[in-house]
């Protein structure tokens, strides 16, 4: 079991680029959660999804942001327009139902607005 | 929303000695109370929880306690080791049963 995937590892845009971050959860695992964490703090919940719809996007900021988890492939949280403030660690978590217990995350992908 | 408060924010001990971590919460619906462990630039990883019909839970070196009551729940790491040196996060979940709230971590250095 390869666990939660993240691609890229690092992503450099300029201000003003779109970022596209990829996540495939673990085998057998159709929910995913999107959480991001600013240096020193903790992890702040984005969205959660399962396969074709989103539950739960209490924590996505109203512009420019935006996730889907389609039938096929992995999960995408797209950053439109990106800016400073954007610049972050990007998570991504898997669980093989809708409790959001026992949480499995990916690596992470290290976001930097220039 | 849900706030979680976590403290100290950083600590130190000797190897051998035991580390406490504390973290309180708000929102009186929360019932699932877990910590992540996380090395510097890696994942964050689970590495105990606890749900709120119950008061404690151990794992070896380490156990957790809840108290509903008061809203508090802490991490006790026994006879800690130089690779326990870690950020260590605590986490609520939330009303709305989807989210989790994080404390803004511990960061615990081991020294030998």
């Amino acid at each position: 079991n390869a666990g939660v995937m993240q691609n890229p590892r690092h992503l450099v845009r300029r201000r003003g680029q779109e970022a596209r971050l990829r996540c495939s959860p673990m085998k057998g695992h159709s929910h995913v959660y999107w959480y991001r964490q600013l240096p020193e703090e903790g992890l702040k919940f984005m969205v959660y999804l399962q396969k074709e719809n989103i539950i739960d996007e209490s924590g996505m900021p109203k512009e420019r942001f935006s996730a889907e988890f389609p039938k096929e492939g992995p999960s995408i949280l797209r950053i439109q327009q990106v800016v400073r403030g954007d610049s972050a660690a990007y998570f991504c978590a898997s669980s093989p139902d809708s409790r959001n217990e026992k949480l499995f995350f990916g690596s992470g992908t290290q976001l930097s607005v220039l | 929303g849900e706030n979680v408060e976590q403290h100290p924010s950083t600590l130190s001990v000797q190897e051998g000695d035991s580390a406490v971590i504390k973290c309180t919460y708000s929102d009186s619906a929360s019932n699932y109370f877990p910590w992540y462990k996380q090395e510097l630039g890696k994942r964050p990883q689970l590495i105990i929880d606890i749900r709120s019909n119950v008061g404690e839970k151990k794992d070896q070196r380490i156990a957790v306690t809840l108290n509903k009551t008061a809203k508090h729940f802490s991490l006790h790491i026994t006879e800690t080791q130089p690779e326990d040196s870690a950020v260590y996060f605590c986490a609520a979940s939330s009303n709305s049963g989807y989210a989790l709230n994080f404390g803004k971590g511990t960061s615990l250095l081991v020294t030998p």
